[in-house]
C-alpha cells in the first residue's frame, strides 16, 4: 500500500541542525521528494533524491535515503527562523501521483 | 522560470454562487493538477490533465468541475459548494511522466 509517515513536530534553537525524517511504504517510488509550504502561501519544491542514490547535498540541505529500510531524512544546517514552515515528504509510486506525508512543522526558536 | 500563477488570491463565494478558479504555467509542462488543503493537512489531489485531457478524477463532487482549454491554462469552475469545501486549492504542474510538480500560491476559498 501507499503511505508515507513523518513526525508532526521539530523544535529547535537557531544555529543548531534540523533533522526531519519520513518512512515510506512503496518500495517502487522512483523519486521521493522534500516540498517546504510556508504560513498561507503553496508548496515549494526543495529537493528530491533518485531512488538509486543514498545522499544528495544542496547547499544546506542533505537529503540521505535508506532503501532498504525505507527512511528518508532531511537535515538542514545552521537553521534560521527564516526555515520555520512545513515539511512535507512525498514519494512516487507508480500511480502518476505524489503521495505525501502529514507534514513536519519546523519550529526555530531565536 | 518555474513559476505556476494562480487567481484569485482569495475567493468568498455562497452556496449558490458560480465562480472559477484559474491557473497558469509557461514552462511548457503537458501535465496540471488540482489540489484542495485543508489546514495543517497534505495536499489532496482532486484532477490530474495530462495533454490536456482528464486523466484522473479522485472522485470528486461534481459541483466541482475542471477544465483545461490549453496546455497553459487549467480552470476550477466552482457550484453549489458546501462550507466544508473551504478550503486552499492549490494548481501544480510538471512535465509528462516526471513526478517534479511546481505548485502554485494557491487560492484560498471560503463558503458561507
Amino acid at each position: 500500500g501507499e503511505d508515507v509517515e513523518q513526525s508532526l513536530f521539530l523544535s529547535v534553537r537557531e544555529g543548531d541542525s534540523s533533522v526531519i525524517n519520513c518512512t515510506y511504504t512503496d518500495s517502487s517510488s522512483t523519486y521521493l521528494y522534500w516540498y517546504k509550504q510556508e504560513p498561507g502561501a503553496g508548496l515549494q519544491l526543495l529537493t528530491y533524491i533518485f531512488s538509486n542514490m543514498d545522499m544528495k547535498q544542496d547547499q544546506r540541505l542533505t537529503v540521505l535515503l535508506n532503501k532498504k529500510d525505507k527512511h528518508l531524512s532531511l537535515r538542514i544546517a545552521d537553521t534560521q527562523t527564516g526555515d520555520s514552515a512545513i515539511y512535507f515528504c512525498a514519494e512516487t509510486p507508480n500511480t502518476g501521483k505524489l503521495i505525501f506525508g502529514q507534514g513536519t512543522t519546523l519550529q526555530v526558536k531565536p | 522560470d518555474t513559476e505556476v500563477t494562480q487567481t484569485p488570491k482569495h475567493l468568498v463565494m455562497g452556496m449558490t454562487n458560480k465562480k472559477s478558479l484559474k491557473c497558469e504555467q509557461h514552462m511548457g509542462h503537458r501535465a496540471m493538477y488540482w489540489y484542495k488543503q485543508k489546514a495543517k493537512k497534505p495536499p489532496e489531489l482532486m484532477f490530474v490533465y495530462s495533454y490536456e485531457k482528464l486523466s484522473i478524477n479522485e472522485s470528486v463532487p461534481s459541483r466541482f468541475s475542471p477544465e483545461c482549454p490549453n496546455s497553459s491554462l487549467l480552470n476550477l469552475h466552482l457550484h453549489a459548494l458546501q462550507p466544508e469545501d473551504s478550503a486552499l486549492y492549490l494548481c501544480a504542474s510538471s512535465q509528462e511522466g516526471v513526478y517534479e510538480q511546481y505548485f502554485g500560491p494557491g487560492t484560498r476559498l471560503t463558503v458561507t
